[in-house]
């Protein structure tokens, strides 16, 4: 079964640093099937990365997904006061057939 | 557009069985690809997946869950249950639907805070 692992727990920054998120699967991911969401107070999740490097439609273009195998990465070159919530990362296809990170909360500093 | 609601009970009793409706709209379920998923998140917890079911009516579950979980469609109605058994107040949550397509979780519901408590 795989698990993701996002790292940190929490991450705290100011508006205008550049966020580095960290998702390692335990077991080697297809990079077509690793999607990132972020997730706002009272909100559904929002897709933002999907094949683990394409942004959804909609998405600002500071927002960037990497990686491939075990390792797993959501950039935010700039971030916007708005940016600041929870980010998970998902994996499609393998059994079982949906996994979710445990979230990495992004606050402002 | 594609719009998911989810609808049940938002308040069960513990050991009864909690069934869930979701309606959508904007996509067809018979489509080649399309997938509908259930989702919970307790209270200031993070994302579980529940349960998906494909347009080729293939299901799958939760490791952990499957034995209490059960998911199904009516394509006529543009609708999915997922019906869980033996509720416990540890099954207090936010429980979502959301359409898989073809990049991902791409629609979702806006939840449905599903209380268990005798």
């Amino acid at each position: 079964e795989i698990v993701l692992t996002q790292s940190p727990g929490t991450l705290s920054l100011s508006p205008g640093e550049r966020a580095t998120l960290s998702c390692r699967a335990s077991q080697s991911v297809s990079s077509s099937y690793l999607a990132w969401y972020q997730q706002k107070p009272g909100q559904a999740p929002r897709l933002l990365i999907y094949g683990a490097s394409s942004r959804a439609t909609g998405i600002p273009d500071r927002f960037s997904g990497s990686g491939s195998g075990t390792d797993f990465t959501l950039t935010i070159s700039r971030l916007e006061p708005e940016d600041f919530a929870v980010y998970y990362c998902q994996q499609y296809g393998s059994s079982p057939r949906i996994t979710f990170g445990q979230g990495t909360r992004l606050e402002i500093k | 557009q594609v719009t998911l609601r989810e609808s049940g009970p938002a308040l069960v009793k513990p050991t009864q069985t909690l069934t869930l409706t979701c309606t959508f709209s904007g996509f067809s379920l018979s489509t080649s690809g399309m997938c509908v998923s259930w989702i919970r998140q307790p209270p200031g917890k993070a994302l579980e997946w529940l349960a998906l079911i494909d347009w080729d009516d293939d299901k799958y579950y939760s490791t952990s869950l499957k034995t209490r979980l059960t998911i199904s469609k009516d394509t006529s109605k543009n609708q999915v249950v997922l019906t869980m058994t033996n509720m416990d107040p540890v099954d207090t949550a936010t429980y979502y639907c959301a359409r898989i397509g073809y990049h991902g979780i791409d629609y979702w519901g806006q939840g449905t805070l599903v209380t268990v408590s005798s």
